[in-house]
């Protein structure tokens, strides 16, 4: 069993739609969980982060985060053509440096 | 302020070639992370270092494959004797300090392809 799991899509939603991105994880000490936009050639960016579980919305987007189920969520409302990327989650735990990825979800909003 | 940058953004290498990658990271950033991505996979760490030194090498795949920092600044991956499975576009992040919830933010990488 990988450390991360992502299902990698595509998903192809409507526009003004609400997206619900998911990843899966068997490390338990996993504490730290960051939700990253990437664009096609271009480096990661990060969306989100929070430490262990709980919610935290920052304008159209919301991330989740429930450890003891070992899944997290990233929700877009009203999703917009822009938002056509691939996500990727990442985790790690408090003593750790790197950060672990899962292999991104390629989203498409159509107009 | 000026975000992570590598050169070159692309890089075209015969087999058996070595090639160098740099990494010019956010002023003040103290960790330094290589990740490699391939077509359809997921970012695969490479090497994270702290100030200098590197607390861990542990994603380098073989030892064909190393890496320096200078000054707690800049650094460089090399890669001796490419090979055709080294074609990757290789990603370099700085983050203010290593581990915890300090966050990664990443350059937009060196595409390199391994004729």
């Amino acid at each position: 069993q990988k450390e991360v799991e992502q299902d990698p899509g595509p998903l192809s939603v409507p526009e003004g739609a609400i997206v619900s991105l998911n990843c899966t994880y068997s490390n338990s000490a996993f504490q730290y969980f960051m939700w990253y936009r990437q664009y096609s050639r271009k480096g990661p960016e990060l969306l989100m982060y929070t430490y262990s579980s709980g919610n935290k919305e920052d304008g159209r987007f919301t991330a989740q985060v429930d450890k003891s189920s070992k899944y997290i969520s990233l929700f877009i409302r009203d999703s917009q053509p822009s938002d056509s990327a691939t996500y990727l989650c990442a985790m790690r735990g408090g003593s750790q440096g790197n950060l672990i990825f899962g292999k991104g979800t390629k989203l498409s909003v159509k107009p | 302020g000026a975000g992570v940058s590598q050169s070159p953004s692309n890089k075209v290498t015969e087999k058996g070639k070595d090639v160098e990658l740099r990494c010019d990271p956010i002023s003040g950033h103290t960790a330094l992370y290589w990740y490699r991505q391939s077509l359809g996979q997921g970012l695969e760490f490479l090497i994270y270092f702290q100030g200098n030194s590197a607390p861990d090498k542990s994603g380098l795949p073989s030892d064909r494959f190393s890496a320096e920092r200078t000054g707690g600044s800049v650094s460089t991956l090399t890669i001796q004797r490419t090979q055709q499975e080294d074609s990757a576009v290789y990603l370099c992040a700085s983050s203010l300090q290593g581990g915890g919830s300090s966050p990664l933010h990443f350059g937009n990488g060196t595409r390199l392809t391994v004729t």
